[in-house]
């Protein structure tokens, strides 16, 4: 059966810092794979979704980056955290047929101070 | 532009009693829609989807949701609420010329009491 894997799930980090959230999928091959961000409990935002790897695209400009160096590895990135880049980010993966759900990682919850 | 619209922030129900969480659609061509359920500071779980085919569609948990094309909603639904059942929930429409992501709705907070 296929997992997914999301660590840490809580980071404090000070304004400026770099940040990196990383992702894994296991049982499964060329997935497409998803970051999202819930600010205060509800609404989820989608920063990046790939389809291959190396593929990234983008969904909001701000100051995060996403990569995919490998098949079932998704990573979320930053240089210089931002106050408001606080919230729960989500990592999900999905089979690229029609159909298919996504699935959900566990979540990290965010906290820049 | 492609949207989902779930109306109620949220909706209490008594337990034993049965609950209805609304969702709207807007997209072009055929829907692929989905439901989702959210516990504190944890990541979604899939419920239910609509695909194609009977505009009633099991799911898990004992939960349940109808298509209808006409008034373009997919509300969930479930014949007997359960105090467990409280938690928040997300209707989603998938859009596959976009990598396949998911768009969502606000949300709707489900309380049940007992």
């Amino acid at each position: 059966s296929q997992t997914i894997h999301q660590w840490p799930a809580t980071l404090v980090q000070p304004v400026g810092s770099p940040l990196s959230l990383e992702c894994t999928v296991e049982g499964t091959s060329n997935p497409n794979l998803y970051w999202y961000r819930q600010a205060a409990g509800r609404g989820l935002q989608l920063l990046f979704y790939s389809v291959g790897i190396g593929q990234i695209s983008s969904e909001v400009p701000q100051n995060l980056s996403a990569s995919r160096p490998q098949d079932r590895q998704f990573i979320l990135s930053s240089k210089k955290l931002l106050l408001s880049d606080s919230g729960f980010y989500l990592c999900a993966w999905s089979a690229p047929a029609e159909g298919s759900p996504l699935h959900f990682g566990n979540g990290t919850r965010l906290t820049v101070t | 532009a492609q949207s989902v619209a779930q109306p109620e922030d949220q909706v209490n129900v008594a337990e034993g009693n049965p609950l209805t969480v609304k969702c709207t659609y807007s997209v072009s061509g055929n829907p692929y829609l989905f439901w989702y359920v959210q516990y504190p500071n944890r990541g979604l779980q899939f419920l239910l989807k609509y695909i194609t085919g009977d505009n009633l569609v099991k799911g898990s948990y004992g939960f349940e949701a109808e298509f209808n094309k006409s008034q373009t909603s997919f509300h969930l639904k479930k014949p007997s609420a359960l105090v467990s059942d409280s938690a928040l929930y997300f209707c989603a429409v998938r859009i596959y010329n976009q990598g396949g992501k998911l768009i969502f709705g606000q949300g709707t907070e489900l309380s049940v009491k007992p």
